[in-house]
């Protein structure tokens, strides 16, 4: 059993979509997060949900919105894609008593053209 | 707020040898400390964490690290590398109690023949 998922793994879209990526952890962790990996593989934080509620909220433009249906799921929708969201998108959860290690899902590789 | 830094974005090393990867850290307050791994086109995983206690921390796959708090640092060292370790090496830290990960800039070891 994948521990954290997402789909797709894969995106590639033109400027100007809406697109979302959707991801799922079935460890029970109460906390999930949205990284951004760019292509020097700098790994940035982008937001954090904890049992449903925003903890985190780094300055992301309000183009990207997260939204947690309930504590195993955190999706990323993006709306009006530009060139620069290219990149990596990696979704992880942690457990708040162990010191927040966190679990990677595999990652969504999206493409903006 | 904290910060990691990882001394060098590339390290060469051949097979069988022994390597060490730098990281040093900066915080005001107590901190826990991760190792993390990514192999190519794989989403992170984690070696080994620093909470509290003994200073030496065994990880897997043979790997461990030494949190040393007058030189803010924790390094990675394994003692013989294997072609499978291969991989992007990113160094972490979090602040006591904290939500949030920083994650260093990494530091992609090369195995050579």
């Amino acid at each position: 059993d994948t521990a954290v998922s997402q789909t797709p793994k894969y995106l590639v879209t033109q400027m100007g979509n809406d697109k979302s990526i959707k991801c799922e952890q079935n460890l029970g962790h109460d906390t999930m997060y949205w990284y951004k990996q760019d292509s020097k593989k700098f790994l940035k934080i982008m937001f954090s949900y904890n049992n449903k509620e925003l903890i985190i909220n780094e300055t992301v433009p309000n183009r990207f919105s997260p939204k947690s249906p309930d504590k195993a799921h955190l999706n990323l929708h993006i709306n009006s894609l530009e060139l620069g969201d290219s990149a990596v998108y990696f979704c992880a959860s942690s457990p708040r008593d162990r010191g927040y290690e966190q679990y990677f899902g595999p990652g969504t590789r999206l493409t903006v053209t | 707020a904290q910060s990691v830094t990882q001394l060098d974005s590339q390290v060469p090393v051949f097979e069988e040898a022994p390597v060490e990867l730098r990281c040093n850290y900066s915080s005001s307050v107590s901190v826990y400390l991760f190792w993390y791994v990514q192999y190519p086109n794989q989403g992170l995983q984690l070696l080994l964490k620093y909470l509290s206690g003994s200073t030496l921390v065994k990880g897997i796959n043979g790997f461990e690290a030494e949190f040393n708090k007058s030189q803010t640092s924790f390094h990675l060292r394994k003692p013989s590398v294997h072609i499978s370790d291969t991989a992007e090496y990113f160094c972490a830290v979090s602040a006591v109690p904290d939500d949030k990960i920083i994650f260093g800039k990494g530091t992609r070891l090369h195995i050579l023949p």
